[in-house]
């Protein structure tokens, strides 16, 4: 049981390269999130997905897009990377209630020059 | 929109003595409240959760306490060790399911 798994670790992107980052869960977690970490600034939620086949907003999702064609996958795509989104990036899942507990990744660290 | 304040300046306590977190909240009122602790380079991991109707919430060495007509919760680790030194995070679930997190408080407990 591997938990929430993110790949890669550690990504250096060039302004307008597009990249996707992987997150897969094998907890049958309906619920997945991806979440961007800057000092200061907290956990910042970009997109989320309630199950396969569906995603929605979260506070800060300009820039990226997200897709769910199963319950074990929830990919993060940048299309055209700036340094603005140079961040660490966290995904999560968890299973149905208000009173469930995250479960999160390693993170990625991306840098965008 | 909901709102999660945390004291975003570290915490610096001496080891044995009882570090004591604060969280506060804005503008909604979570049926549950949860903590998580944060390592350098690491996601966050859960700690504990404690519900509206729970005054508070015991595991080990962590105490939380959910005021709700304040709006506040207490985070407290008693006879601190210099493991503990973390980043702790509050966060609920806000009105639309999503989880929100505060921007965290990093504890330093020095030997």
């Amino acid at each position: 049981n591997a938990g929430v798994t993110q790949t890669p670790k550690f990504q250096v992107l060039k302004t307008g390269q597009s990249m996707t980052l992987q997150c897969a869960q094998d907890m049958n977690h309906e619920y997945m999130s991806w979440y961007r970490q800057d000092p200061g600034m907290g956990l910042r939620l970009i997109h989320y997905s309630v199950g396969a086949g569906i995603t929605d907003q979260g506070e800060v999702p300009n820039g990226y897009n997200v897709s769910r064609s199963t319950t074990e996958d929830f990919p993060l795509r940048l299309l055209s990377a700036a340094p603005s989104q140079t961040s660490v990036y966290f995904c999560a899942s968890r299973g149905q209630g208000r009173n469930t507990e995250a479960f999160f990744g390693q993170g990625t660290r991306l840098t965008v020059v | 929109s909901q709102k999660i304040e945390q004291n975003s300046e570290a915490l610096n306590i001496q080891e044995g003595k009882t570090a004591t977190l604060t969280c506060n909240y804005t503008n909604y009122s979570p049926a549950y409240l949860q903590w998580y602790r944060q390592d350098p380079g690491r996601g966050p991991v859960f700690l504990l959760l404690i519900r509206e109707n729970e005054k508070e919430k015991r595991k080990e060495r962590l105490k939380v306490t959910f005021d709700t007509t304040l709006k506040q919760s207490l985070f407290h680790i008693t006879a601190s060790q210099p493991a503990d030194s973390a980043t702790y995070l509050c966060a609920f679930y806000n009105q639309g399911g999503k989880l929100i997190f505060g921007q965290g408080t990093e504890l330093s407990v020095k030997p």
